[in-house]
């Protein structure tokens, strides 16, 4: 799997967006970009992932570089229950035995 | 039910003692996982079992022991555990081959070691 780089923490105002960068210059171009959430003490959530192309849901937004060696997971009004610790993770999509790995992700902090 | 569930929410257990962790999952997936999650770090992938084998075990002590019956069931057995095992431990199931690729994790077991 590619390594990813997130900062650590981030603050983002009620209602505003949050946009959280993620850096992954040794991506392989067949590697996806898939963004997790995990809010205190609960499980992983699945939040939206892409391989090239900008991608929404009604979660969040993907903006991958053109050069696919960053990306941006958008929520595009933030509440304070986006508050939780997001993880920016690549690795190929449906390849048998590549499992996800976790890095130490960004805690966003979604201030009233 | 829906999704993947574990039980118990919470456990405390001596040092001596024997317990399981339960997983059951119900989206009809074809691999499941166990990781750890100590206190401020991240997640630790324990186990993985593809087609109710197990594929991987990241060097994992012996006192923990999964088992997993069939495709819909992971269990993780505890034996003579000690405090520092004291951790979240999540369990995911995820299908290989699917158009989305993801996981889907269950709201974890706490453990205390005491």
């Amino acid at each position: 799997d590619a390594k990813t780089t997130q900062p650590p923490s981030m603050d983002c105002a009620e209602g505003r967006a949050a946009n959280l960068p993620c850096n992954h210059s040794t991506i392989s171009g067949n590697e996806y970009v898939y963004w997790y959430r995990q809010i205190h003490s609960q499980g992983p959530q699945y939040i939206i992932h892409g391989l090239k192309n900008n991608e929404t849901n009604e979660m969040a937004s993907l903006i991958i570089t053109e050069d696919r060696k960053s990306s941006t997971l958008i929520l595009p009004h933030a509440t304070l229950r986006d508050t939780a610790v997001y993880y920016c993770i690549v690795r190929y999509r449906d390849n048998y035995g590549q499992n996800f790995v976790f890095g130490p992700g960004t805690r966003l902090s979604v201030l009233p | 039910e829906t999704g993947v569930t574990q039980t118990p929410r919470h456990l405390v257990m001596g040092m001596t003692n024997k317990k399981s962790l339960k997983c059951e999952q119900h989206l009809g997936h074809n691999a499941m996982y166990w990781y750890k999650q100590s206190a401020k770090k991240p997640l630790e992938l324990m186990f993985v079992y593809n087609f109710k084998e197990q594929t991987e075990n990241n060097s994992v002590p012996s006192r923990f022991s999964p088992e997993c019956p069939n495709s819909s069931h992971l269990f993780l057995h505890l034996h003579t555990l000690q405090p520092e095992d004291s951790a979240l431990y999540l369990c995911a199931s995820s299908q290989v081959g699917s158009a989305k690729g993801g996981y889907t994790f269950g709201s974890g077991t706490r453990l205390t070691v005491v």
